[in-house]
């Protein structure tokens, strides 16, 4: 099974500045065709997920560009170039390349 | 713009059958891949499994021999059903929609979720 860790747990951090969440695999993400299936989803308070990232670094429509998702093979980042209020939530990467896993989960909170 | 919606009951017992249905309004059924995803506080999110809308199924290793999924185009909805419950499946399940690929890429709409508790 793949399994995906995330770090930290928890991220206080203060609005305006930037904040970076990594996610790790224990097996190489990269598929048959080339590609990496490693996605981001946020998860706001008493809200459903909605995908961030999809395919390592590809944006979904909507989503502000201060997100940004990076990485190769087994270690992945996303990144929040300027915390905002809205942010608050619990964020999770999630693997398609071998079956389908999520990772932990990182909560992000505003200090 | 597409949104699905579950039903079904919020209590089950130990040992019987959790049933689930989602509608999905707003878009086509056709072509997607329909997926059951759950949130527990213990495990975060876990993949359950989907059927594309062909009636073809790809399930969660972990719960396959507990686990069906299926559709009714016609009808514009799909059901999940998971046999044999315990504690352990308490848990908001949400349904979601995967554009792609055997949904590698992840979900693009989602369910409010439904909170499910097993409990006699």
């Amino acid at each position: 099974d793949v399994v995906m860790t995330q770090s930290p747990l928890s991220l206080p951090v203060t609005l305006g500045q930037p904040a970076s969440i990594s996610c790790r695999s224990n097996q190489s993400l990269v598929d048959s065709d080339g590609g990496a299936y490693l996605n981001w989803f946020q998860r706001r308070p008493g809200q459903s997920p909605r995908r961030l990232i999809y395919k390592v670094s590809n944006r979904d429509s909507g989503v502000p560009d201060r997100f940004s998702g990076s990485g190769s093979g087994t270690d992945f980042t996303l990144k929040i170039s300027r915390v905002e209020a809205e942010d608050v939530g619990v964020y999770y990467c999630m693997q398609g390349t071998h079956s389908l896993t999520f990772g932990g989960g990182t909560k992000v909170e505003i200090k | 713009q597409v949104q699905l919606q579950e039903s079904g009951p919020r209590l089950v017992k130990p040992s019987e059958t959790l049933s689930l249905s989602c509608t999905v309004s707003g878009g086509s059924i056709t072509s997607y891949y329909w997926n059951w995803i759950r949130l527990t506080p213990e495990k975060g999110l876990e993949w359950i499994g989907y059927v594309f809308s062909s009636g073809s199924t790809n399930y969660n290793p972990s719960l396959r021999s507990r686990v069906a999924i299926s559709v009714d185009t016609s009808k514009k909805y799909f059901s999940l059903k998971l046999s044999s419950v315990t504690a352990a499946d308490t848990a908001v399940y949400y349904c979601a929609r995967a554009s792609c690929c055997g949904a590698k890429m992840g979900f693009d709409f989602w369910g409010q979720g439904t909170q499910v508790t097993v409990s006699s």
